[in-house]
């Protein structure tokens, strides 16, 4: 039972353009989503959050988006960069002593 | 400072074998977590310390024992693994676990790099 989803696993975008990383929640008890960049072989690094009392969080070039009638985020990577090719995790946590609930990941490949 | 170290990097070891695996982290966060992940699966939580004190056991084997010695230390104890225990174990710490600050704000977790373990 996958509480938070994102269902493409990969997304192949050209340097310059936006990426959009998409995630999707199940549960209406969660109150706090973040962003996690990983390459292979590292830990994953975090890369923006959201509350759940807002819609929107941005930082330089990335966006997070979240819309949570329809229980949905999305990240933004605008203009994308072969640096940015990784994979993305998308994490959901209940607010109080609650672990991150991460979804299995999108990777991304910027092309030149 | 964001940088939470593990050390070995790699880690090869026999079923018979004890090794530990050690995560350090110096920007006073009082909650320390280890996660185990697969190839191409997303990190699965293990435990979870909170003030030195374990406060989340995932039902992981016995053979996986943790340690916090003082809050910016962290051990994973292994002993007897078998060759599906083989995995990226991975270390994170945050301020803490509670709700977070005032105006919605949270406790962002910070990975380390992980110890790639293997089996035989």
């Amino acid at each position: 039972d996958q509480q938070v989803k994102q269902n493409s696993p990969s997304l192949s975008v050209q340097e310059g353009r936006i990426s959009i990383l998409n995630c999707d929640y199940t549960n209406s008890m969660f109150d706090y989503f973040l962003w996690y960049k990983k390459y292979p072989a590292e830990g994953p690094t975090f890369l923006i959050s959201i509350s759940s009392i807002k819609d929107k969080n941005e930082d330089g070039r990335f966006t997070v988006f979240l819309n949570k009638s329809a229980k949905h985020l999305s990240l933004h990577i605008v203009p994308s960069q072969p640096g940015d090719s990784a994979v993305y995790f998308c994490a959901a946590r209940y607010s109080g002593n609650t672990p991150l609930v991460f979804g299995k990941g999108t990777r991304l490949s910027v092309i030149a | 400072d964001t940088e939470v170290t593990q050390t070995p990097k790699h880690l090869v070891m026999g079923m018979t074998n004890k090794k530990s695996l050690k995560c350090e982290q110096h920007m006073g966060h009082r909650a320390m977590y280890w996660y185990k992940q697969k190839a191409k699966k997303p990190p699965e939580l293990m435990f979870v310390y909170s003030y030195e004190k374990l406060s989340i056991n995932e039902s992981v084997p016995s053979r996986f024992s943790p340690e916090c010695p003082n809050s910016s230390l962290l051990n994973l104890h292994l002993h007897a693994l078998q060759p599906e225990d083989s995995a990226l174990y991975l270390c994170a710490s945050s301020q803490d676990t509670g709700p977070g600050l005032a105006g919605g704000r949270s406790y962002e977790q910070y990975f380390g790099p992980g110890t790639r373990l293997t089996v035989t």
